[in-house]
């Protein structure tokens, strides 16, 4: 079965670029998306096929694939950006997600 | 602007079925479909399956095939989640997401606006 990988953590200060990975075979055949989350709120979906943004999404969050690894780039992090974020894919009408990264911004 | 409201925290006991609730705002609910996700504490997020609003079609998780069901209310527009047969691993929270589609072509799978969660507690 697919398994999808993400650091569990990752600290930054404050205006600087986080880069989240996620990676998994499945990637090399299925887009990737990540959702942002936190406490007491509802999910935000932020990135679809790998590098697409949605509408309302600030474009300091962006996506990018390369082989079987996504990447989550936050250029200019700010605080409001702590959170933790994940990646996730469908295939074989399943959907698979990663274990989630928090990210810290101080 | 686009909003999905979940029903209320739930305590069960095994072997009960629970019923969650969401209720769509600020978009035709017959034009998307309703994904339901859930979290156990430490484990990962697992989709469940998903209903086209519009003919009610549905696709379930393989995990839970036999044991949930989702339905919807076109005149509420409203979504509804059902798992029967509740043990302690359920407890969960359960989420409701909105597809930009209907999921009737490949396009499915972007949880484009999502609930807030609804806390399942399974416990005798």
């Amino acid at each position: 079965s697919y398994e999808l990988t993400q650091p569990s953590s990752l600290s930054v200060s404050p205006g600087q670029t986080a880069r989240i990975t996620c990676s998994g075979d499945v990637l090399a055949e299925k887009y990737a998306r990540w959702f942002q989350r936190k406490p007491g709120q509802a999910p935000v979906f932020l990135i679809y096929k790998d590098s697409e943004r949605p509408s309302g999404i600030p474009d300091r969050f962006s996506g990018s694939s390369s082989g079987t690894t996504v990447t989550l780039t936050i250029s200019g992090a700010q605080v409001e950006d702590e959170a933790d974020y994940y990646c996730y894919s469908a295939a074989d009408n399943n959907v698979i997600f990663g274990g989630g990264t928090k990210l810290t911004v101080l | 602007q686009v909003q999905l409201v979940q029903s209320g925290a739930e305590v069960k006991q095994p072997g009960a079925s629970v019923k969650v609730s969401c209720k769509a705002f600020g978009y035709t609910f017959t034009n998307h479909a309703v994904h339901w996700v859930r979290q156990a504490p430490g484990q990962r997020l697992e989709w469940m399956g998903w209903i086209n609003a519009a003919n009610g079609n549905t696709k379930y998780s393989q995990k839970f095939q036999a044991r949930v069901t989702i339905t919807r209310d076109t005149s509420a527009s409203t979504a509804y989640m059902e798992l029967s047969s509740l043990r302690s691993e359920d407890t969960s929270v359960y989420y409701c997401a909105r597809d930009p589609g209907d999921c009737s072509t490949m396009s499915c799978y972007n949880f484009e606006h999502w609930g807030q969660g609804t806390l399942v507690t399974v416990s005798s």
